[in-house]
């Protein structure tokens, strides 16, 4: 079952403008995490969010976490043309892993 | 400090065939995760394996799929008589703690490409 979704599926911004990414998820979980994947690549581990936090920041990234709507957002902040990637959301609810959601293509136009 | 290494990084099978996918996780980590991705999909989990023990394989198909992770060598995650469906690509990621506590990241290798033709 698709526990984290993240939305949109596609977004596309001009270099420096700021990029919000959304995800939503189905039952209650500890944590939850944010990844970045680049073409042909592995996904690359970016924040990790706990239940009772409600917001974290790390460099131009910042994270929003909202338990009670059961979703999160990440927002990078002054995009750069490396910041295009696959972003996705991942929740440790259920008995099957680390559950990721389809993700947001992010394309930063130079 | 060498990351998670899988090989090989492409793959190319006959339908039939056998598909032997193989990841050394991060120096420390004793948690070792496989991961199937589709194109233009997230990652759906298949197993969850510590060392000489399958701890979840919840998302592993019932018949060809099978994992190890020996006491010594890389995890190796094997198909069996592969078919066009199983073209993918197969990620494994490691941890230093277990998986249900989750306060540590997955560090994920660069995946192999399966190509079943």
């Amino acid at each position: 079952s698709q526990q984290g979704e993240e939305d949109p599926q596609a977004l596309s911004i001009q270099e420096g403008e700021n990029a919000t990414m959304n995800c939503s998820y189905k039952t209650s979980i500890n944590n939850l995490q944010w990844y970045r994947q680049n073409s042909g690549r592995g996904l690359v581990h970016l924040i990790l969010i706990r239940s009772n936090e409600r917001e974290k920041h790390s460099g131009r990234l910042r994270v929003t976490l909202d338990t009670s709507k059961k979703s999160s957002s990440l927002l990078i902040t002054a995009s750069r043309a490396a910041d295009t990637a696959s972003y996705f959301c991942a929740t440790d609810a259920g008995a099957d892993g680390l559950t990721f959601g389809k993700g947001t293509h992010l394309i930063i136009q130079p | 400090n060498a990351g998670v290494m899988q090989n090989p990084r492409h793959l190319v099978r006959r339908r039939g065939q056998e598909a032997r996918l193989r990841c050394s996780p991060m120096k420390g980590h004793s948690h070792v995760y496989w991961y199937r991705q589709l194109p233009e999909e997230g990652l759906k989990f298949m197993v969850y394996l510590q060392k000489e023990n399958i701890i979840d394989e919840s998302g592993m198909p019932k018949e060809r799929f099978s994992a190890e992770f020996p006491k010594e060598g890389p995890s190796i995650l094997r198909i069996q008589q592969v078919v066009r469906g199983d073209s993918a690509a197969y990620f494994c990621a490691s941890s230093q703690q277990g998986a249900y506590s989750y306060n540590s990241p997955l560090h994920f290798g660069n995946g192999t490409r399966l190509t079943v033709t």
